[in-house]
């Protein structure tokens, strides 16, 4: 069964910080990866995706991640975070047969 | 386009009522999900549907019925609602050409309590 492990339950970090969250995903098959945003009050949004080509894919708001077929990972990076950031993180998969598993979150807060 | 739309926004049941989330989209989407987020737990996928007469279970199906008569509706049925099931539900849709390679657009979400 595929899963979706997400290392980090909070991150607090100052604005200007650099950000990383970890993702990590067990499948044995060809998998879709992706990052989704849900700031307080809203639904999930797409931060970006991943599906084949250049492992380093970049979303909104200078949003990226770098898909590691070797260590099944698919972490989220910004090199500067700002305050408006703060929001709950998903990493999810999706498998061929159309099912998609979703990590349990990170919520990241942003101190001004 | 209106994306996703879930009905209602909010609501509360008493333990043992019945009701049905509705959850329609107007993109001709094929996969639809359904989606339960409680606090620290993330996204627990519930029932999903690859296309009109088509559902198939997720994580955490139990207490929970689906149907997909059409490709735009794919309501949720709660036959016997009880306290485990507060949460908040989230509808969302993709367009999977069979490995599923699009983005899920979700719904604004039902807040549901039982008590």
């Amino acid at each position: 069964a595929q899963s979706v492990s997400q290392h980090n339950h909070h991150v607090i970090l100052s604005e200007a910080a650099s950000l990383e969250l970890g993702c990590n995903y067990s499948y044995g098959g060809t998998v879709n990866l992706f990052w989704y945003v849900q700031y307080p009050g809203q639904h999930l949004q797409l931060l970006l995706k991943y599906f084949s080509g250049d492992p380093l894919v970049k979303g909104i708001k200078g949003f990226e991640a770098e898909f590691i077929k070797s260590k099944f990972s698919f972490n989220l990076r910004k090199p500067s975070v700002q305050w408006s950031d703060t929001a709950e993180y998903f990493c999810a998969v999706n498998a061929p047969s159309g099912k998609s598993t979703f990590g349990d979150g990170t919520t990241l807060t942003v101190k001004p | 386009n209106a994306g996703v739309t879930q009905t209602p926004k909010f609501r509360i049941l008493k333990i043992g009522q019945s009701m049905t989330l509705q959850c329609t989209q107007d993109m001709n989407h094929n996969y639809m999900y359904w989606y339960r987020q409680d606090p620290g737990m993330g996204l627990k996928l519930i029932y999903y549907s690859v296309g009109a007469g088509i559902t198939d279970k997720g994580e955490v199906p139990n207490g929970y019925n689906v149907s997909r008569s059409t490709t735009e509706d794919f309501p949720l049925r709660l036959e016997l609602a009880a306290p485990s099931q507060t949460s908040v539900y989230f509808c969302a849709s993709s367009y999977g050409l069979g490995v599923a390679n699009t983005e899920a657009f979700f719904g604004q979400g039902t807040r549901l309590t039982v008590v």
